[in-house]
């Protein structure tokens, strides 16, 4: 089956810092990237839609501006996290689909912590 | 708008048995899709089961099969011949025309006893 690569697996960084985290599709053409966040024991929630060539879309309350989100290629997608808080400490996911978006495929996600 | 509803936060399960978990969504959309993963506690989300919703038949993928019942909106796993390996949390979710994106259920944490 299709594969999701995403890294790193786990981050730890200082307060103020910046966290960019990649994700992959390995043996296909994701035209759609998705990045959620899952806070512990919680669901997952959808941060943002990344969409090759084009700007982001992003869900309300998500600020822009801190989860800065490129998709450049149709085979990565990145999240970076600017200045980072101990609040964005959370497990981040990516999922990409391929262009009818019939299945999609999930990274192995990022648990990030912030000092 | 679209949800999906998950109301079993836990639920045990001897080995070897079957056990079913709950979800049910709402969608004004007629065209979607319904997916269950797994999630163990590594952190990946492992496909289970796709349901689209004009399937006539429920769908089954080994030990997995849904249990769809359009009418009241519903989407079962039913997991038969429980492994103690099939501990974790699992996610209902949706996708339909409009929103691209998968909607989440709260989830089930699902220990399988030995």
């Amino acid at each position: 089956g299709a594969v999701v690569s995403q890294h790193p697996s786990r981050v730890i960084c200082k307060s103020g810092t910046s966290v960019k985290i990649e994700c992959r599709s390995l043996d296909f053409q994701a035209t759609t990237m998705f990045w959620y966040r899952q806070f512990p024991k919680q669901s997952l929630m959808l941060m943002a839609t990344s969409n090759e060539g084009s700007k982001a879309t992003y869900e309300q309350g998500v600020e822009k501006d801190k989860f800065l989100i490129n998709h450049a290629s149709l085979t990565l997608s990145t999240l970076t996290v600017t200045s980072a808080h101990p609040e964005d400490s959370s497990f981040y996911i990516c999922s990409a689909g391929d262009l009818e978006l019939e299945k999609l495929f999930f990274g192995s996600g990022t648990q990030l912590s912030v000092l | 708008a679209q949800k999906i509803t998950q109301t079993q936060p836990g639920m045990f399960v001897q080995e070897k048995e079957a056990v079913t978990l709950d979800c049910t969504y709402d969608t004004s959309d007629q065209s979607y899709g319904l997916f269950w993963y797994k999630q163990p506690s590594s952190g990946e989300m492992i496909f289970l089961i796709y349901q689209g919703s004009y399937d006539e038949q429920n769908a089954t993928e080994g030990r997995y099969s849904l249990n769809f019942q359009k009418a009241r909106k519903s989407a079962n796993l039913v997991i038969s011949a429980s492994q103690l390996g099939d501990s974790a949390m699992y996610f209902c979710a949706i996708k339909d025309t409009g929103r691209r994106a998968l909607t989440f259920g709260s989830g089930t944490r699902l220990q399988v006893q030995p």
